[in-house]
């Protein structure tokens, strides 16, 4: 079975720019949900979704938003990117149907550079 | 607020020897706990999975405990392995909000 697969692993980008990162979920997982991880903060939860609908969001502003299509992959875009964008961005699938019990699957994430 | 801190930050210790990890959590209501491993550069591959009633965890020479009483969980490595140099990040399940509260996690190093 394969697992979570997130492109692109690595980019660079300036600021003022935006980015789309993807992800694909295991075969079967409705839940898709976003981290952003810096050193100093740890892993910190961006949004989750299931079944196409936005079910959860972190504290993060605006320019952070995200979609999941009807075959549970998702995306994610940041939008006029700043210095403090630069992190690792981690997406996760879960079988969970809606009891925060099922298990999170990570990807190895996308690593966003801002200069 | 609902929040996980773990300690120590850090932790350098001998190949084959034993270490614990603590996280405490005020966390409310509470769904369950995850321990997670994250080696460098990947993504976190889940340990350990708790809910309320239960105590201890076992998946290999790793084992978890938890007290929900005193929202204290901890995570006990047995013999340890260069291999086990990694973070360890402690995560808890808000109940009923499909939220997860992630600590900062305890850095590792296993020296030979």
């Amino acid at each position: 079975k394969a697992g979570v697969t997130q492109t692109p692993r690595y980019l660079i980008k300036t600021r003022g720019q935006q980015v789309t990162l993807s992800c694909s979920p295991i075969s079967g997982h409705r839940s898709v949900s976003w981290y952003q991880q810096t050193p100093g903060q740890g892993l910190q939860f961006l949004f989750e979704y299931f079944s196409e609908t936005q079910r959860n969001k972190g504290n993060f502003p605006g320019r952070f938003s995200g979609r999941q299509f009807s075959n549970s992959r998702s995306e994610m875009n940041v939008s006029t990117l700043e210095l403090g964008d630069s992190a690792l961005y981690l997406c996760a699938s879960s079988s969970d149907t809606g009891r925060s019990t099922g298990e999170l699957f990570f990807g190895e994430g996308s690593r966003l550079t801002v200069l | 607020k609902n929040q996980v801190e773990q300690s120590p930050q850090s932790l350098i210790i001998l190949e084959g020897k034993n270490c614990t990890l603590q996280c405490n959590y005020t966390v409310s209501p509470f769904s369950n706990l995850r321990w997670y491993k994250q080696d460098t550069g990947r993504g976190p591959v889940s340990l350990t999975i708790m809910t309320f009633s239960e105590n201890t965890k076992s998946n290999g020479r790793y084992t978890a405990t938890l007290d929900a009483d005193t929202k204290q969980s901890s995570l006990h490595i047995t013999a340890s392995q260069l291999s086990d140099s990694a973070s360890y990040i402690c995560v808890v399940s808000e109940g009923g909000t499909y939220k997860y509260i992630f600590g900062t996690g305890t850095r590792l190093k296993v020296l030979a």
